[in-house]
C-alpha cells in the first residue's frame, strides 16, 4: 500500500486553525487521499478526501499539492472536541479497503 | 436515519471458545468490512463483503470467517479464542466498493478474552 507519513503528534490552541500534514510520495494518479479521525473508545470517523483538487466540507479542508506528494488536512477553529487521532490513508486496491497507519495525535489545549 | 450498529458492544470470553460479532450497515449499504484494533495500534482490515461476495480479506488466520446477509447485515465469526484476540471490533459500511467511497464505522464490540 502507498505509505503514508505523519507526524506522531501535535498540540493546538482552542479556537486557532489545525494544520496536521501527510506525506504520500508513492501515490499514483488514480489514487485518493483520505482523512479520517478516531476519538477516544469510538470508531473512526470520515473527514474528508480528494484526488487533486483541494476540497473543503463542513469539517474541514484538504489541501493536495500539485505533485500530490503530500497533503494537509486543516480544521480552521480547532475546539477541545477535536483532540482525537488523526489518519491519513490512500486506499490503493480495488475497493475501498483502508490500511491505517499510526497516525497524528492531536491534542487542542484551551 | 441510524448509523452502522454493532452488537453486542461488550463481550467476555474464555481462551479457545467462540464469538460472533454482528453489524448492520446503514440503510441502502451494500459494502461490509471488518477491522480489529488492537489497544494503542491502528485499526487492522479484517474481511469486505459487498453484495454477500467477499472482496477482500486480512492477513489473519482462518479461526476468522465473516458473511453477508441477504439484507447485507453481516457476522465476524472468531473459532477457538486466544488471549491476542482481545480488541475492539470495527464494522464499517459503504454505498459501494470503490475507492471513492468513504466508509462509515461503527462504535465497535470490545472484546476481552480471559
Amino acid at each position: 500500500d502507498a505509505k503514508t507519513t505523519q507526524p506522531p503528534s501535535m498540540d493546538c490552541a482552542e479556537g486557532r486553525a489545525a494544520n496536521l500534514p501527510c506525506n504520500h510520495s508513492t501515490i499514483s494518479g488514480n489514487e485518493y487521499v483520505y482523512w479520517y479521525r478516531q476519538i477516544h473508545s469510538q470508531g473512526p470517523q470520515y473527514i474528508i478526501h480528494g484526488l487533486k483538487n483541494n476540497e473543503t466540507n463542513e469539517m474541514a479542508s484538504l489541501i493536495i499539492t500539485e505533485d500530490r506528494k503530500s497533503s494537509t488536512l486543516i480544521l480552521p477553529h480547532a475546539t477541545l472536541r477535536d483532540t482525537a487521532v488523526y489518519y491519513c490513508i490512500v486506499p490503493q486496491e480495488y475497493g475501498n479497503k483502508l490500511v491505517f497507519g499510526a497516525g497524528t495525535i492531536l491534542r487542542v489545549k484551551s | 436515519d441510524a448509523g452502522v450498529t454493532q452488537s453486542p458492544t461488550h463481550l467476555i470470553k474464555t481462551r479457545g471458545q467462540q464469538v460472533t460479532l454482528r453489524c448492520s450497515p446503514i440503510s441502502g449499504h451494500k459494502s461490509v468490512s471488518w477491522y480489529q484494533q488492537v489497544l494503542g495500534q491502528g485499526p487492522q482490515f479484517i474481511f469486505q463483503y459487498y453484495e454477500k461476495e467477499e472482496r477482500g480479506r486480512g492477513n489473519f488466520p482462518d479461526r476468522f470467517s465473516a458473511r453477508q446477509f441477504p439484507n447485507y447485515s453481516s457476522e465476524l465469526n472468531v473459532n477457538a479464542l486466544l488471549l491476542g484476540d482481545s480488541a475492539l471490533y470495527l464494522c464499517a459500511s459503504s454505498f459501494r466498493d470503490r475507492r471513492d467511497e468513504k466508509l462509515f464505522f461503527g462504535s465497535g464490540t470490545q472484546l476481552s478474552v480471559l
